[in-house]
């Protein structure tokens, strides 16, 4: 079965500095992963995804994130935190191996950047 | 083009009652899927259609939960007899391509349903 960990259920950051939301995964397979964000009164937006290559991927708004396939993690990151990130983030992950629709989301992080 | 609308936006319904919540996913997408988001949690898997066809509804919770989408476009999920348990943002989200595992989906803002 497969599953998804977000550790920390908030993270605070000073504006300006580098920020990291965690995120840890179980597949039987390969695994697809995501990230979304979700603004307070609207819909998840896609942030970026990894499905195969470049272990570090990079996405929108300037958040990266780094698969860890040794570690079964899939953190996302900023080198410099904007107060406009603040929002609740969600990591995603999906079994390569099955043709099957369904995709697993974590609990969320709330991220809050204070000015 | 414009992207996934859901409507109501916000919808009351007293315990016992039937609800309808509808979809209108991007123009050309393919995969639509429906989602159940409690407050402070993650969105829950509900029921998944690759246009007209229904295939994979293993995340209804009961079978007071129908969906469906007869021309492959528009989506409507019914809740017959809701229940308070049943108070949650019911999201949808829809997808380009047939075999969705690698590509993104794009959700709507959801439907915030409350049952007093």
């Amino acid at each position: 079965a497969q599953s998804v960990a977000q550790p920390e259920d908030q993270v605070n950051v000073a504006e300006g500095n580098p920020l990291t939301v965690k995120c840890t995964y179980s597949v039987s397979g390969n695994p697809y992963l995501f990230w979304y964000v979700q603004y307070p009164n609207r819909g998840l937006q896609f942030l970026l995804k990894y499905i195969t290559g470049d272990n570090l991927v990079k996405g929108s708004y300037g958040f990266e994130a780094e698969f860890n396939k040794s570690q079964t993690s899939f953190h996302l990151k900023k080198p410099s935190a904007l107060v406009s990130d603040s929002a609740l983030y969600f990591c995603a992950v999906r079994d390569g191996y099955s043709s099957a629709s369904k995709i697993i989301f974590g609990s969320g992080t709330r991220l809050s950047i204070r000015p | 083009g414009a992207g996934v609308s859901q409507s109501p936006r916000y919808k009351v319904a007293k315990r016992g009652q039937d609800v309808a919540l509808r979809c209108d996913p991007i123009s050309g997408h393919v995969s639509l899927f429906w989602y159940q988001q409690a407050l402070g949690q993650g969105p829950e898997f509900l029921t998944y259609f690759q246009n007209e066809a229904q295939l994979d509804k293993s995340g209804l919770p009961s079978d007071r939960f129908f969906a469906e989408r007869p021309e492959g476009s528009v989506s409507t999920l019914k809740i017959q007899r809701t229940q308070q348990e049943d108070s949650a943002v019911y999201l949808c989200a829809s997808s380009l391509v047939r075999l969705a595992a690698t590509y993104e989906q794009y959700f709507g803002p959801g439907t915030r349903l409350t049952v007093t």
